[in-house]
């Protein structure tokens, strides 16, 4: 089974200023890790996953993220946030084996602030 | 890039009657088609996975006979949410899985649903 962890709901933050949405996973199989963003009564865009290679991934919209097989991690970051990027963010997991299917965190609600 | 399209992205409905929620592939064959459920304010849940020609997969808890799955073709699945009550209330999302590239773990998502029953 696997499962991920989001361990803010809120993230309150001030325009410019450089912010971390921290996703941890569980899997005992190989996995693979996106970042989905969501703004009020919309589907999920994508901001970025990671496969395999290298394990600083770079998304769209400024973010990145980092795989840290180690720590189980996979946070995201973006050094100067704006007031648009005020959304829920969602990191999701799917592993090597298995339905395929995505399972998603709990979510961080992202709050810019001017 | 990958669009899926899903109506009606909102709709009102009386306790007792049924809903048909479509989710379709624009550009691309979707093997795998999979719907979601979002509460206010909390992730999203897995209901089901349809397979193009079989039979959908419903998660643990999810009643098959109250939501019915469709995916008649590469391009279009439905969900119909039979005798709606107000606890059925709730966005619902579908997601997309497409043949070839696109299956290397490339999943697009619908702009969601938005079920009210009253």
């Amino acid at each position: 089974a696997q499962s991920v962890t989001q361990l803010d709901s809120q993230v309150p933050v001030f325009e410019e200023a450089p912010v971390e949405l921290r996703c941890n996973y569980s899997s005992s199989v190989s996995v693979y890790l996106f970042w989905y963003v969501q703004y009020p009564n919309q589907g999920l865009q994508l901001l970025l996953k990671y496969l395999s290679g290298s394990t600083l991934v770079k998304g769209i919209n400024g973010f990145e993220a980092e795989f840290n097989k180690s720590q189980t991690s996979f946070h995201l970051r973006k050094p100067s946030v704006h007031i648009s990027d005020t959304a829920e963010y969602f990191c999701a997991v799917i592993s090597d084996t298995g339905r395929r299917a995505l399972t998603f965190g709990s979510g961080t609600r992202l709050q810019v602030q001017p | 890039g990958a669009v899926v399209s899903q109506h009606p992205s909102r709709v009102i409905c009386k306790s007792g009657t049924s809903v048909k929620i479509e989710c379709r592939s624009l550009d691309f064959q979707a093997t795998t088609m999979f719907w979601y459920r979002q509460f206010p304010k909390q992730s999203l849940m897995l209901m089901a996975t349809s397979n193009e020609g079989s039979k959908a997969t419903y998660e643990q808890g999810v009643e098959k006979d109250k939501f019915l799955i469709n995916h008649a073709s590469l391009t279009l699945s439905t969900l119909t949410v039979t005798s709606a009550h107000p606890e059925d209330s709730s966005f619902y999302i579908c997601s997309a899985r497409g043949q070839g590239i696109l299956a290397n773990y490339g999943y697009t998502f619908g702009s969601g649903t938005r079920l009210t029953v009253v």
